[in-house]
């Protein structure tokens, strides 16, 4: 079975901390991604990645980056934490194709006081 | 880029009924409609998905059935269970990344 792990399943931050979000997965995907989850908007796309060093943006960046050192980890950054960063992060990978199966991680609870 | 539309957002039913939940897109280059089930608390995963070169999906009880002219797919659950309760997300792509729609909550009444 692919495993995605994030390393956090509940995180509590303070306003203007720089957080880092973990995420490894098993299966050699080439494709990594980040998503925001919040009830009523979906999942949207923050960041994804098709290779090592590689990174482009999705629909909402801002105030995010990412790190791909390694092929199966993938950073999601919050340079400096707002309360409206509050949210679940689900990370996600797949094979290269971009109609592909996406294999979810179980998610990242961060609060921001 | 793409705009994916899901309705309704809320979908309450008695176990045992048929539930329909609809998706329109934008982008007419799109090829690929996954659709996604995400139980309270767990991750989303993957149920069914078509492909543009295919107009219906059968997978036991879902089935998804997919209008390119008019550009909406559609999820169809017949003979509903209580385990069938979660959020179902559905999706569209063409070259580039999914654009998910904002899910719709089904309720299964025993």
């Amino acid at each position: 079975d692919v495993k995605v792990t994030q390393s956090s399943r509940y995180l509590v931050k303070r306003t203007g901390e720089k957080v880092f979000l973990e995420c490894v997965q098993d299966m050699d995907h080439e494709n990594m991604f980040w998503y925001r989850q919040d009830p009523g908007l979906g999942l949207r796309l923050i960041y994804f990645s098709y290779d090592v060093k590689m990174k482009e943006k999705g629909d909402i960046p801002e105030g995010y980056s990412v790190s791909r050192e390694k092929k199966e980890r993938f950073s999601l950054i919050l340079e400096s934490a707002s309360t409206n960063q509050t949210s679940m992060y689900l990370c996600a990978s797949s094979f290269r194709s971009s109609n592909e199966k996406l294999f979810f991680g179980s998610g990242t609870q961060l609060s921001v006081l | 880029g793409e705009n994916v539309e899901q309705h309704p957002s809320t979908l309450s039913v008695q176990e045992g009924d048929s539930a329909v939940i609809k998706c329109t897109y934008s982008d007419s280059a799109s090829n690929y409609f996954p659709w996604y089930k995400q139980e309270l608390g767990k991750r989303p995963q993957l149920i069914i998905d078509i492909r543009s070169n295919v107009g219906e999906k059968k997978d036991q009880r879902i089935a998804v059935t997919l209008n390119k002219t008019a550009k909406h797919f559609s999820l169809h659950i017949t003979e509903t269970q209580p385990e069938d309760s979660a959020v179902y997300f559905c999706a569209a792509s063409g070259y580039s990344t999914l654009t998910f729609g904002k899910g719709t909550m089904l309720l299964v009444s025993p």
